[in-house]
């Protein structure tokens, strides 16, 4: 089976420039998360989507962060402008469960962000 | 507020050197207790689902405990490929909950 696949792993902008993260589920999964990961700490979740729809995107700081998940599959996170704060690791992960129910999260690579 | 805390932040090993990782949590009733491991530049790997306090799950060198306060991942005479970071995350019960909070990890080194 394969795994989260996620593009592009390395990203280096310069601030003020957009930047968007890929991210392909494990098929079969209908949800689908982004996290940011800051050095030295754990996950922190940005944006949830259960099949096409955004149910949870009260983390994601909305003027200059998007995201979208078309037919409910692929999704691609967009930040624009880039700050220098917004350098970090972007993770996608993805599970075949739904709210309420035990979320064993599996996590593509990741994307490590560089705002220069 | 869901808390996790993960001790200690690092630990060095001797190959062969048997110990125990902490993860300690604060939830408002528990639907799971996750164990993953982070190699550097890459993603975390998932380990173990705990469900309930009593419950043990084994995997190699790799044993995972749960209580109603923390859970302990027990590496029995590890190897240098053991080293990793490690992440606990939990889940809250509750019809509508679905969010891991996770802790900081615990960078563990094994040295051969």
């Amino acid at each position: 089976e394969a795994g989260v696949v996620q593009s592009p792993r390395y990203k280096i902008i310069e601030k003020k420039q957009p930047v968007a993260f890929w991210c392909n589920p494990i098929s079969g999964h209908n949800t689908l998360y982004w996290y940011l990961q800051n050095l030295g700490q754990g996950p922190e979740l940005l944006i949830r989507y259960e099949n096409e729809e955004a149910v949870d995107d009260s983390q994601l700081p909305k003027d200059r962060f998007s995201a979208e998940r078309l037919k409910g599959v692929d999704s691609t996170l967009k930040i624009q402008p880039a700050e220098l704060g917004d350098s970090a690791v972007y993770l996608c992960a993805s599970s075949r469960g739904t709210s309420g129910r035990i979320q064993e999260q599996f996590f593509g690579p990741g994307t490590r962000l560089t705002v220069l | 507020e869901d808390q996790v805390t993960q001790s200690p932040e690092a630990l060095r090993l001797q190959e062969g050197e048997s110990s125990s990782l902490n993860c300690s949590y604060t939830v408002s009733g528990l639907r799971g207790l996750f164990w993953y491991r982070q190699d550097p530049g890459k993603g975390p790997e998932f380990l173990f689902t705990l469900y309930s306090a009593g419950e043990e799950k084994e995997k190699e060198r790799l044993k995972a405990t749960l209580t109603k306060k923390e859970s302990f991942l027990h590496i029995t005479a590890p190897k240098p490929e053991d080293s990793a970071t490690y992440l606990c995350a939990v889940q809250a019960s509750g019809a509508g909950s679905y969010q891991l909070t996770f802790g900081k990890g615990t960078k563990l080194s094994v040295i051969p």
